[in-house]
C-alpha cells in the first residue's frame, strides 16, 4: 500500500534561511504528488502539485518542489524563509486504483520561523 | 465563489449524543470528501462521494455516516458520539477524482466529544 513519510513533525529556521521539508512517498509508479500548507484555524490550501510534467515543480508563495523517482521523494523548498512562511505543511500522494482512487497525506511538518 | 464552507465551526457533544456536520460547496464539483485530523497523524479519510446520490466509505468510516442528495451538499453525520471521536473535521471537493486534481477544503469543524 502506499505510504507518504514526512521526515520531521517540526522544522525551526530563522527568518531568511532555507526552507527545506522532507517527504517520500513509496510507489514503484510514478503518482500524482501534492503539497498542502495550513494556516492555523484553516483548512488546507494547496501549493503545488507533481503531474509528470516538469520535475521542477514551483508553487505559491516561492516555494517548489521536486520530483526525484529514483529516491522517492518529493521534497519542498524555499530560498529565503519569511515570518508569514509560519504554518504545517503536509506532503500528499494520489494513485488510481481499480475501483476508485486514494488519496494518502504525510503527517505533516509544522514550520516554526524564527526572527 | 464561497468555496467549500463547513458548519459548525466548533462544538462540544457529550457520549451518546448525535450531531450532524454540514459541508456545502458551490464550485459545482462532482467530487466530496470528509477527513478527519488527528494530531500527529495527518488527515484519514472518512467518507466520499463521486456525485449525487453515490457515496463510499474511505479509511475509517465506522461510526459516521453520510448522504450526497444534491451536487452542493454532503453532510457528516455521527449517530453515537465517542470521545475517540473528538477529532477536526475537514470536508473538501474536487471536480474529478483526485489523480491531479486539486482538492478545496473547508475551514473544518473541531469537535470534542466528552
Amino acid at each position: 500500500a502506499q505510504s507518504v513519510t514526512q521526515l520531521g513533525s517540526h522544522v525551526s529556521v530563522s527568518e531568511g534561511a532555507l526552507v527545506l521539508l522532507r517527504c517520500n512517498y513509496s510507489s514503484s509508479v510514478p503518482p500524482y504528488l501534492f503539497w498542502y500548507v495550513q494556516y492555523p484555524n484553516q483548512g488546507l490550501q494547496l501549493l503545488l502539485k507533481y503531474t509528470s510534467a516538469a520535475t521542477l515543480v514551483k508553487g505559491i508563495n516561492g516555494f517548489e518542489a521536486e520530483f526525484k523517482k529514483s529516491e522517492t521523494s518529493f521534497h519542498l523548498t524555499k530560498p529565503s524563509a519569511h515570518m508569514s512562511d509560519a504554518a504545517e505543511y503536509f506532503c500528499a500522494v494520489s494513485e488510481s486504483h481499480t475501483g476508485g482512487f486514494k488519496t494518502i497525506f504525510g503527517a505533516g511538518t509544522r514550520l516554526f520561523v524564527k526572527a | 465563489n464561497a468555496g467549500v464552507t463547513q458548519t459548525p465551526k466548533f462544538r462540544i457533544l457529550k457520549i451518546g449524543q448525535s450531531m450532524t456536520l454540514q459541508c456545502t460547496q458551490d464550485m459545482n464539483h462532482n467530487y466530496m470528501y470528509w477527513y478527519r485530523q488527528d494530531p500527529g497523524m495527518g488527515l484519514k479519510l472518512i467518507y466520499y462521494s463521486v456525485g449525487a446520490g453515490i457515496t463510499d466509505k474511505g479509511e475509517v468510516p465506522n461510526g459516521y455516516n453520510v448522504s450526497r442528495s444534491t451536487t452542493e451538499d454532503f453532510p457528516l453525520r455521527l449517530e453515537l458520539a465517542a470521545p475517540s471521536q473528538t477529532s477536526v473535521y475537514f470536508c473538501a471537493s474536487s471536480y474529478s477524482k483526485p489523480g491531479e486534481e486539486t482538492q478545496y477544503f473547508g475551514p473544518g469543524t473541531r469537535l470534542l466529544v466528552l
